[in-house]
């Protein structure tokens, strides 16, 4: 089945620094891209995602480009705040064609400083 | 809309209890999920299921049992409540299997 590899934190940033957290994927074919995010003591929110290569997925300042060479999809934001303090989540559909959806990754814990 | 909906939001079960968790949506969803989220293991595929009347086993089925008989519930059942099962639940649902897949705010349950 597919699975995902992204840094697990906790990556601690400084108001208004550039922000990347890496994620790689095997896959069988190239699924769709997903982040996902969850604020403490909430459930996962869909951040952005990316549906074949080459494209980029962007929300909220953050933006992943689908890197099917490298099987990729690096999170990046030009100037983080205190309110993207968060668990970020690196997901690839599933195999099957997705009937059994997301495949999760452990999740980068992002702290972000004043 | 209510979107995807959980409950009880927090519970304390001892061991060898059994116990059904909650999960409607109001969106008309085909496709329905439960996850496990362990601190460091990222979540889990428990069950899922493709629509009323479907269902079958994720990455860790094992002491878990669901059902689907309506469109909108998607009941997850633990059968004998072990220490292991100490975790949160998300439901979530989503229209077609490459769409958006929306969570409910979880469940905490703690066996002791």
């Amino acid at each position: 089945g597919n699975s995902v590899t992204q840094m697990e934190g906790p990556v601690t940033l400084s108001e208004e620094a550039f922000l990347t957290i890496n994620c790689t994927y095997t896959a069988t074919g190239y699924p769709s891209l997903f982040w996902y995010v969850q604020y403490p003591g909430e459930g996962l929110q869909l951040l952005l995602k990316a549906t074949k290569a080459d494209d980029k997925g962007s929300n909220k300042g953050f933006e992943a480009t689908y890197r099917k060479e490298t099987t990729s999809f690096h999170l990046e934001k030009g100037s983080v705040q205190v309110s993207d303090s968060a668990v970020y989540f690196c997901a690839p559909l599933g195999t099957g064609g997705g009937a059994d959806g997301l495949t999760f990754g452990k999740g980068t814990h992002l702290i972000i400083q004043p | 809309n209510a979107g995807v909906t959980q409950t009880p939001k927090f519970q304390v079960l001892k061991t060898g209890q059994s116990m059904t968790l909650q999960c409607a949506q109001d969106m008309n969803h085909e496709y329905m999920s439960w996850y496990r989220q362990d601190p460091g293991m990222g979540l889990r595929l428990i069950h899922y299921s493709v629509g009323a009347g479907i269902t079958d086993q994720g990455e860790v089925p094992n002491g878990y049992n669901v059902s689907r008989s309506t469109t909108e519930d998607f009941p997850l059942r633990l059968l004998s409540a072990a220490p292991s099962q100490t975790s949160v639940y998300f439901c979530a649902s989503r229209w077609t299997p490459q769409s958006e897949q929306y969570f409910g705010p979880g469940t905490r349950l703690t066996v002791t």
